[in-house]
């Protein structure tokens, strides 16, 4: 079945950087678009980005343009999140979710367990 | 910005019949889709394409669309089902992923 397993979550200071990695099995990776939701304590779902299931194309929330990267590894089943200048409202468990075959149209039937990333000094 | 807008919360009794709406400019012409979500536990979605049951779904969630608005209808509620749902869908450009802020359905 569909597996999702996101790793390098961590305590970081302010303004630091951070990588997280979402290890994929059980479906055809590289047919797929991927996406990160993020989740803070005690509210609510935000979508984060998204990845054609080619890397061709990458679109991302407001609240991170500029600052976070979404990129694929299809060989290693694998989507990343790059995070630079990292703010305290970006502390928040962050969900891998698996979109739909190609890219279009935006939804996630399948959901990692989550990681918690914590930004605080 | 784009902007889904759910009711905070819900409740209703045990075998009663729940409603949670979600509203949005855009959702005549893109499709919604909705998450349940239990207390630590990530995301499950029970409704796609506006009206359309995942396998494995109970037939006591169902969704229906009209207008501006679309409604997650759970019948005959259980207590399992008390948790926190989240509609969702894309802006008009079908770029940007768009939620509503979520509403927790309480079983009393």
């Amino acid at each position: 079945q569909v597996q999702l397993v996101e790793s390098g979550g961590d305590v970081v200071q302010p303004g630091r950087s951070l990588r997280l990695s979402c290890a994929a099995s059980g479906f055809t990776f590289d047919s797929y678009g991927m996406h990160w939701v993020r989740q803070a304590p005690g509210k609510g779902l935000e979508w984060v980005a998204v990845i054609w299931y080619n890397g061709s194309n990458k679109y991302y929330a407001d609240s991170v343009k500029g600052r976070f990267t979404i990129s694929r590894d299809n060989s290693k089943n694998t989507v990343y999140l790059e995070m630079n200048s990292l703010r305290a409202e970006d502390t928040a468990v962050y969900y891998c979710a698996r979109g739909a075959v190609g890219g279009t149209p935006h939804y996630f039937d399948s959901w990692g367990q989550g990681i918690l990333v914590t930004v605080s000094s | 910005s784009y902007e889904l807008t759910q009711p905070p919360s819900v409740s209703v009794s045990p075998g009663q019949t729940a409603r949670i709406t979600c509203s949005g400019d855009a959702l005549p012409k893109r499709f919604a889709y909705w998450y349940q979500q239990r207390p630590g536990q990530a995301p499950v979605m029970v409704i796609y394409k506006d009206t359309e049951r995942p396998a494995g779904v109970p037939e006591r969630f169902s969704g229906s669309i009209s207008g501006t608005t679309v409604t997650l209808t759970i019948s005959g509620v259980q207590a399992e089902d008390e948790a926190d749902y989240y509609c969702q869908s894309a802006d008009s450009s079908n770029t940007y992923v768009v939620f509503g802020g979520g509403t927790k359905l309480t079983v009393l």
